[in-house]
C-alpha cells in the first residue's frame, strides 16, 4: 500500500523568494511520485512526474523535485516564487504493479505575497 | 489529442435528490477511467475506477455509485443525496505509461 504525507497545509512566501514544498511517501513497491497543482475552482495539472532514471525531475512552469529514496522524500522546489505560482498543490504515489491508482497527499496551498 | 470533459460544472441538488455527472474523454480509445472526490482538507479520494466497459470498481463503500455505458463514458450516479457528499468530483483518465489526467471538476452542494 502506498501514503503520502505534506507537511504544512499552507506554505506562504514572498514574490522572488525560494519555493519549497515537502513531499514523503510510503511504498512498499518502487514508486511513481507526481506533482499536480490545483489553480481555484480548477481540475489538475501535471507538473512533474519521477518513474525511474534521473532523480531530479524538472516540470512545468520552473518547477523541479527530487526523489531521495534513503529520505522516502520527493520534495517540491522553485527558486523564485511567482504571484502566477499561488495555488494548491498536490503530492500522489503510485506503484500498483498493475493498475495505476494514484494516492495523493492532502495538498499544500501556496500563498505569494508581494 | 485527447481531451476530458466533464459536466455540470456545478450543481446545487437537495438532500434526497438523485445525482448525475457524466465524463467523456475524446481523441482515445480504451481509456482507464477514474472519479475522484476533493472535500475540503481531505486531499482527494479515489472512488471508481474502470479498466472497460461495464467493469467498475468501488474504492469505498458510500451512497454513490458509478457506470461506464461507453468506452469514453463514465457516469457518477446516486439515488439519494446526503449533505456529505457535498464536494469537488474530478473525473481523470490515463491510456498508457503511468500519467493520469484530470478533468475540470464538478462543484456539488447538496443543500
Amino acid at each position: 500500500a502506498q501514503s503520502v504525507t505534506q507537511l504544512g497545509s499552507h506554505v506562504s512566501v514572498s514574490e522572488g523568494a525560494l519555493v519549497l514544498l515537502r513531499c514523503n511517501y510510503s511504498s512498499s513497491v518502487p514508486p511513481y511520485l507526481f506533482w499536480y497543482v490545483q489553480y481555484p475552482n480548477q481540475g489538475l495539472q501535471l507538473l512533474l512526474k519521477y518513474t525511474t532514471g534521473a532523480t531530479l525531475v524538472k516540470g512545468i512552469n520552473g518547477f523541479e523535485a527530487e526523489f531521495k529514496k534513503s529520505e522516502t522524500s520527493f520534495h517540491l522546489t522553485k527558486p523564485s516564487a511567482h504571484m502566477s505560482d499561488a495555488a494548491e498543490y498536490f503530492c500522489a504515489v503510485s506503484g500498483d504493479t498493475g493498475f495505476q491508482k494514484l494516492v495523493f497527499g492532502t495538498g499544500t496551498r501556496l500563498l505569494v505575497s508581494p | 489529442s485527447q481531451t476530458i470533459h466533464q459536466w455540470p460544472a456545478t450543481l446545487v441538488q437537495p438532500v434526497g435528490s438523485p445525482l448525475s455527472l457524466e465524463c467523456t474523454v475524446e481523441g482515445t480509445s480504451n481509456p482507464n477511467l477514474y472519479w475522484y472526490r476533493q472535500a475540503a482538507g481531505r486531499g482527494l479520494q479515489l472512488l471508481f475506477y474502470s479498466v472497460g466497459i461495464g467493469q467498475i470498481s468501488s474504492e469505498v463503500p458510500q451512497n454513490l455509485s458509478a457506470s461506464r455505458p461507453q468506452d469514453r463514458q463514465f457516469i457518477l450516479s446516486s439515488k439519494k443525496l446526503l449533505l456529505s457528499d457535498s464536494g469537488f468530483y474530478l473525473c481523470a483518465w490515463r491510456v498508457s505509461g503511468n500519467t493520469i489526467y484530470f478533468g475540470e471538476g464538478s462543484w456539488l452542494t447538496v443543500v
